[in-house]
C-alpha cells in the first residue's frame, strides 16, 4: 500500500518554544497539502492546508511554509502547548484522487 | 454540525471471517475515503467514493471493497481476514475531492 515509516521521527521541545515539523513530499505534481494532528486512539485532525500557488499560510498559532522547489512543507506551531502533543502527518493531494499521508512525526512538550 | 461518524468503534474478528464497517460523511460532502492504519504506522489510502462511484483504491487485495449509497454515507467490507489486516480503519469525507478531508474516530478491527 502507499504508505510511509515504521519509525516515527520525533521532536521533542519545552513548553512555550515554537516547533517546527518538516515534511518531503513525493509528487512534484501535487497542488494542494493539509497538515493533520492525530492524537493517541483517534482519528487525523484537520489542522491547515495549502496550495501550491501559495507558499505560505498562518491560521490561529500556526503557520505553513510550502517550498515546491524542494518539495519540502512544514509546520510551525508558536507556542507550544502540552496539548499540542500528538502525531503530526503531511499530506499531500495527486491530482485530486487521493490524499498520500507523509510518515508523520511525534510531537512531544515537555514542562 | 456533526462529524464523521463510523461504526463499530471496536470490533473482534476471526482470522476467514468477514467484516462491515461504516461511515457517515459530514453532511453535504459527498466524497467518502477509506485509510488502513496498522498499529504504529501511517496511514495507507483503500478506497475513494465520490457521488456513489470509486473512483480510485490503493494496493490492496481485492478482499477489500466497498460502496457508497445514495445518502453519500459508505461501507467497507473486508472478506477473508487476515491477522495482518488487524488495524484502524478510518474513514473521511470532503465536500471538495481530495480536499479538506475530515475523519472520523475510526473502527478498531482486531483479528484473531
Amino acid at each position: 500500500g502507499e504508505s510511509v515509516g515504521l519509525h516515527l521521527p520525533t521532536l521533542s521541545v519545552q513548553e512555550g518554544d515554537n516547533s517546527i515539523i518538516n515534511c518531503a513530499y513525493s509528487n512534484s505534481a501535487s497542488d494542494y497539502f493539509i497538515w493533520y494532528k492525530q492524537e493517541s486512539g483517534k482519528g487525523p485532525q484537520f489542522i491547515i492546508d495549502i496550495r501550491s500557488n501559495m507558499d505560505k499560510r498562518q491560521g490561529q498559532r500556526v503557520t505553513v511554509l510550502l517550498n515546491k522547489t524542494v518539495k519540502h512543507l512544514s509546520l510551525q506551531i508558536a507556542a507550544t502547548q502540552p496539548g499540542d502533543s500528538a502525531v503530526y502527518f503531511c499530506a499531500e493531494n495527486i491530482n485530486t484522487d487521493k490524499l498520500i499521508f507523509g510518515t508523520g512525526t511525534r510531537l512531544q512538550v515537555f514542562p | 454540525e456533526a462529524g464523521v461518524t463510523q461504526s463499530p468503534t471496536h470490533l473482534i474478528k476471526t482470522r476467514g471471517q468477514q467484516v462491515t464497517l461504516r461511515c457517515s460523511p459530514i453532511s453535504g460532502h459527498t466524497s467518502v475515503y477509506w485509510y488502513q492504519q496498522a498499529l504504529g504506522l501511517g496511514l495507507q489510502f483503500l478506497l475513494w467514493y465520490d457521488e456513489g462511484e470509486e473512483r480510485n483504491r490503493g494496493n490492496f487485495p481485492p478482499r477489500f471493497s466497498g460502496r457508497q449509497f445514495p445518502n453519500y454515507s459508505s461501507e467497507l467490507n473486508v472478506n477473508a481476514l487476515e491477522l495482518e489486516d488487524s488495524a484502524l480503519y478510518l474513514c473521511a469525507s470532503s465536500k471538495v475531492r481530495g480536499e479538506r478531508a475530515f475523519f472520523g474516530q475510526g473502527t478498531r478491527l482486531t483479528v484473531v
